[in-house]
């Protein structure tokens, strides 16, 4: 069935270090794809998305690339700061403004 | 910008007894409400779907005479949880469609726990 998998956290790192969070998606045709962020006591703001492949979505530093033959849109940043700290969830547009999830993974940022 | 809210955040009720989660557009009209619940572990899995002024469209497996969803209004739509277990202990959230700027927005999510 329908599905979103990302990697399991927590994920730790240090500021300034790179970050990759993975995630991959089993969908019938080609759904526009997402990152959302929940910082702590908020509600999941969108991040980036992608609507066709090939598309690269990008805010904040953060960035990630549809890629159709691996059915892949993992999040990418560079240099992760403190306030980076959340939990961020990857997610497909099913349709009639319903969203396939993945699980979440949790980013720890050390300073 | 647009704000869905969440009440309560965190919720502990007694086995058997009901329980009700409200979430509210703040700043614009929503026709559509979704609910979503997390298990520890596993995704956001959506519940159902709230349209005002018409009966809620609930997700296969998931029980409507324990998950009563109102949308009465067009800023509030509202989840109970009625005779709750242990097993209902779970994270609620709540999104909200601004038809509008065609966008959707989610709340901060409740935590029910029963004990």
């Amino acid at each position: 069935g329908d599905s979103v998998t990302q990697m399991e956290g927590p994920v730790t790192l240090s500021e300034e270090a790179f970050l990759t969070i993975n995630c991959t998606y089993t969908a019938t045709g080609y759904p526009s794809l997402f990152w959302y962020v929940q910082y702590p006591g908020e509600g999941l703001q969108l991040l980036l998305k992608a609507t066709k492949a090939d598309d690269k979505g990008s805010n904040k530093g953060f960035e990630a690339t549809y890629r159709k033959e691996t059915t892949s849109f993992h999040l990418e940043k560079g240099s992760v700061q403190v306030s980076d700290s959340a939990v961020y969830f990857c997610a497909y547009y099913s349709g009639t403004y319903k969203y396939i999830f993945g699980t979440g993974t949790r980013l720890k940022v050390l300073a | 910008g647009a704000v869905v809210s969440q009440h309560p955040s965190w919720v502990i009720c007694k086995s058997g007894t009901s329980v009700k989660i409200e979430c509210r557009s703040l700043d614009f009209q929503a026709t559509t409400m979704f609910w979503y619940r997390q298990f520890p572990k596993q995704s956001l899995m959506l519940m159902a779907t709230s349209n005002e002024g018409s009966k809620a469209t609930y997700e296969q497996g998931v029980e409507k005479d324990k998950f009563l969803i109102n949308h009465a209004s067009l800023t509030l739509s509202t989840l109970t949880v009625t005779s709750a277990h242990p097993e209902d202990s779970s994270f609620y959230i709540c999104s909200a469609h601004d038809r509008a700027g065609d966008t959707i927005y989610f709340g901060e999510g409740s935590w029910l726990t029963v004990v």
